[in-house]
């Protein structure tokens, strides 16, 4: 049973042209992130939400934006791609707990920016 | 500053031999710690973590680590490899200034030879 779930899994975007990934999940996680990840180098966090409070990264570039309507789910918009976004985009989620406990990861989304 | 040091990029082993993937962390107070694995073209999967209590912590597919104070350590180990376990291991700790963040190790990649 998918309990992290990222849409679509590939995603081919132009230069400049604006691009929506989504996740959803169904742990009913109060947590969810955004990170992302360039040729297997460790994945770097962009934002994170506690339930409803955003909390933006402080090297996050302005072109990363995101929205949280419930608590499934999460979408990570990017106003305009640049060649360096291309990336696997990953969505993770956790319970509150003062990191005790472990993240959820999503399988990802590779977007290609041509 | 907290961190989390992988000192191997890779490291080879053959298949039914025991495997050990090293990690180190530099945090002040008691460290949360966490492996993640992750295959290509796949989200990171918890394996196991350390919060408090036994040294030694047993995870998911037979991988067990043991948690070091002394020397900061806490290193991933197998008694026998399998090919599938060929895949990309992270270590991460909990961002003790910021709540349910990780800050991850550079990973290493471990080859299972036959």
């Amino acid at each position: 049973d998918a309990m992290v779930i990222q849409n679509p899994r590939y995603q081919v975007t132009q230069f400049g042209k604006p691009v929506t990934l989504s996740c959803s999940q169904t742990l009913n996680h109060n947590v969810m992130y955004w990170y992302q990840q360039k040729s297997s180098q460790a994945p770097k966090l962009l934002f994170h939400y506690y339930d409803k409070d955003f909390n933006n990264e402080a090297d996050t570039p302005d072109n990363f934006q995101s929205r949280r309507p419930n608590t499934s789910f999460c979408f990570l918009d990017i106003r305009s791609p640049g060649l360096g976004d291309a990336a696997m985009y990953l969505c993770a989620t956790s319970r509150e707990q003062g990191g005790r406990n472990e993240q959820y990861f999503g399988p990802g989304t590779r977007l290609t920016v041509t | 500053a907290q961190s989390v040091a992988q000192p191997e990029d890779q490291v080879n082993v053959a298949e039914g031999n025991p495997l050990t993937v090293k990690c180190t962390y530099s945090v002040s107070g008691n460290p949360y710690l966490f492996w993640y694995v992750q295959y290509p073209n796949r989200g990171l999967q918890f394996l196991l973590k350390y919060i408090t209590g036994d040294n030694l912590v047993k995870g998911s597919y037979g991988f067990e680590a043991e948690f070091n104070k002394s020397q900061t350590s806490f290193h991933l180990k197998k008694p026998s490899a399998l090919v599938s376990d060929s895949a990309l291991y992270f270590c991460a700790v909990r961002d003790r200034g910021r709540g349910d963040k990780l800050i991850f190790g550079t990973g290493t990649r471990l080859q299972v030879f036959p």
